[in-house]
């Protein structure tokens, strides 16, 4: 039973180029949560998504972010036009609900150097 | 302020030695995460509850939800033990729409000398 799955786990982009992050959830769940964790600070949240749906993204930037998860396939976390301060650790974790005692469980990380 | 404060920042013990590590929030939650953290690694949750104590090893949780705080016990540190020790809430209902999502601390710097 494969945990959650994040690809690339290390990504560099140039400024101004587009970055994509996949996050397969663990299987069965269908709850996915996206975090960033900049350098020197604490894990901050970004989006909670359902399948198709989008139920809290109020941590995400208002502009270059935006994330989905289809009915099929990952969950895909993307960042247009980067910039070097979007350099960070990106973690999606998944969980078999939302509300209620749902453990969460973390994927590796995607650690996006902008250069 | 942070929804969630956690101490000390920095940790350093000799092997054996008995690790607190506190963690205060201000927010209504339906659960309290601790996850632990390698350098360079992911990040691996250690325990999740809403109330009482846990005990996993040598690694102990308890959560005091009238007074808003948790502590982490780790009995005969070792150095293996070394990692950044983060406590996170899960949302509650006073929360509406962003019930689910996790607050976290700073993280603990937890270093364990032989």
């Amino acid at each position: 039973n494969a945990g959650v799955m994040q690809n690339p786990r290390h990504l560099v982009r140039r400024r101004g180029q587009e970055a994509r992050l996949r996050c397969s959830p663990m299987k069965g769940h269908s709850h996915v949560y996206w975090y960033r964790q900049l350098p020197e600070e604490g894990l901050k949240f970004m989006v909670y998504l359902q399948k198709e749906n989008i139920i809290d993204e109020s941590g995400m930037p208002k502009e270059r972010f935006s994330a989905e998860f289809p009915k099929e396939g990952p969950s895909i976390l993307r960042i247009q036009q980067v910039v070097r301060g979007d350099s960070a650790a990106y973690f999606c974790a998944s969980s078999l609900g939302g509300t209620g005692p749902y453990e969460q469980y973390f994927g590796p990380g995607t650690r996006l150097t902008v250069t | 302020k942070n929804e969630v404060e956690q101490s000390p920042q920095n940790l350093t013990a000799q092997e054996g030695e008995f690790i607190t590590i506190n963690c205060s929030y201000s927010v209504g939650i339906s659960a309290l995460h601790w996850l632990q953290q390698h350098p360079g690694g992911g990040i691996v949750s250690l325990f999740m509850l809403s109330s009482g104590k846990k005990k996993h090893g040598r690694l102990i949780a308890t959560i005091n939800i009238q007074e808003k705080h948790s502590s982490l016990h780790i009995t005969a540190s070792h150095p293996r033990d070394s990692a950044v020790y983060i406590c996170a809430v899960r949302s509650g209902p006073d929360r509406g729409s962003t019930l689910g999502r996790l607050y976290f601390g700073r993280g603990t710097q937890l270093t364990v000398w032989p």
